[in-house]
């Protein structure tokens, strides 16, 4: 069962363009999301979250999206740029429980 | 700071051979994760550890599959007899108590012949 579920398993954008990446999940108790970012032979980065309680959070070019209702969050990227070539994971967690649950990953290419 | 390391960083290794993954959180950082990567279900979390006991072993996959912690600079992951469908890259993470975050090691990727 598979509660964070990135439905797009690749994504290709021109330099300069805006980037968006999904992310939907199905445990509503779910209260803090996270995305990490992942290049080639290394280990996932923490990119930038959101807590429940918020709808939006900006850190310079990533903005992330939360919309409860219909428990969907995504990743904007502007502008994007060649090194923003990644896999991009979303991730969920309920608090005090420790645990926290990633996606499938989208890879993002970005071409010059 | 040294962040968390794995070894080895990739096993080749053949059908129904024992395999030991290993990891050094970073230190300070009381709680373990070990994650799975595969394409179907990325990061699949296998089993955590906090303060070196394990709390949540529900995503090992089966009984081939066990996890130690020894102490709290050290884990290991082992795999006992591997299969080929156990390839895939496996990561080990570490966060402070309490926090969300996580560390991520490089992982170590598996390929079983």
């Amino acid at each position: 069962d598979q509660q964070v579920k990135q439905n797009s398993p690749s994504l290709s954008v021109q330099e300069g363009r805006i980037s968006i990446l999904n992310c939907d999940y199905t445990n509503s108790m779910f209260d803090y999301f996270l995305w990490y970012k992942k290049y080639p032979a290394e280990g996932p980065t923490f990119l930038i979250s959101i807590s429940s309680i918020k709808d939006k959070n900006e850190d310079g070019r990533f903005t992330v999206f939360l919309n409860k209702s219909a428990k969907h969050l995504s990743l904007h990227i502007v502008p994007s740029q060649p090194g923003d070539s990644a896999v991009y994971f979303c991730a969920a967690s309920i608090s005090n429980t420790g645990k926290l649950i990633f996606g499938q990953g989208t890879t993002l290419q970005v071409k010059p | 700071d040294a962040g968390v390391i794995q070894s080895p960083r990739h096993e080749v290794t053949e059908m129904g051979q024992e395999v030991t993954l290993r990891c050094k959180p970073i230190s300070g950082h009381n709680s373990l994760f070990w994650y799975r990567q595969t394409m179907m279900r990325g990061l699949e979390l296998l089993i955590y550890f906090n303060n070196n006991v394990p709390i949540d072993d529900s995503g090992m996959p089966e009984d081939r599959f066990s996890a130690k912690m020894p102490n709290a600079s050290f884990s290991t992951l082992k795999i006992q007899p591997s299969e080929p469908r156990d390839s895939a890259v496996y990561f080990c993470a570490s966060s402070p108590s309490g926090s969300t975050g996580r560390y991520f090691g490089p992982g170590t990727r598996l390929t079983v012949t």
